[in-house]
């Protein structure tokens, strides 16, 4: 089973479009993450939600919005693709933000294209 | 700003031999480090996390070690096999997890 899952896998796309990912975990935990890996392989956090309040909002552009309908999920929507926003998307989630002991369990991870 | 650095970038041992992977960061004040392993094509698998009182964590043929005062840590691998190819990635906990770039591991037959 599957802890930390992401929808798609592959996503490839013209500039100006929307598109949204996907993230759900299963594992009961409180906090969730988007993160961003870029070509450079520089892993690099954007969001963090904990009970579906935001808490970490990195500097992204406005055209990234995260909706989590509930503990469990965490969407993350773009708007107005731009061929810059070509990298791996990573969901992750641990069980409490302020828990210094907590891991992060990472989902495998969403490629997008823009063409 | 937290900066985290791992040296080598890519390393190719052949089978059998013991590594060490090297990671630095430029602020002490952390929670904990971790450790990962990406694989191409699928997540982070965690593999030890040191809290910032520990000095080091093992788990089978992996010792991770913490030098929190100097911002060194070092993931020890053990009669590397094959399966363990793969890119590692060093993180630091403060307020958010801060990665480094990673480091190939190719384990040669």
């Amino acid at each position: 089973d599957t802890a930390v899952s992401q929808t798609p896998k592959y996503l490839v796309t013209q500039m100006g479009n929307d598109k949204s990912i996907k993230c759900e975990q299963n594992l009961g935990h409180d906090t969730m993450y988007w993160y961003k890996q870029d070509s450079k392989k520089f892993l690099k956090i954007m969001f963090s939600y904990n009970n579906k309040e935001l808490i970490i909002n990195e500097t992204v552009p406005n055209r990234f919005s995260p909706k989590s309908p509930d503990k469990a999920h965490l969407n993350l929507h773009i708007n107005s693709l731009e061929l810059g926003d070509s990298a791996v998307y990573f969901c992750a989630s641990s069980k409490r933000t302020s828990g210094i002991k907590e891991t992060q369990y990472f989902g495998p991870g969403t490629r997008l294209l823009v063409l | 700003k937290q900066e985290v650095t791992q040296i080598p970038a890519a390393l190719s041992v052949p089978e059998g031999e013991n590594l060490v992977l090297n990671c630095s960061f430029t602020d002490s004040a952390i929670y904990n480090l971790q450790w990962f392993r990406q694989d191409p094509g699928k997540g982070l698998t965690s593999l030890l996390l040191i809290q910032s009182s520990q000095r080091e964590q093992t788990s089978g043929r992996l010792n991770a070690s913490l030098d929190k005062s100097s911002g060194r840590s070092t993931l020890y691998i053990a009669a590397s096999q094959p399966g363990d190819s793969a890119t590692y990635l060093c993180a630091v906990r403060s307020e958010k997890l801060v990665f480094g770039k990673g480091t190939k591991l190719t384990v040669n037959p």
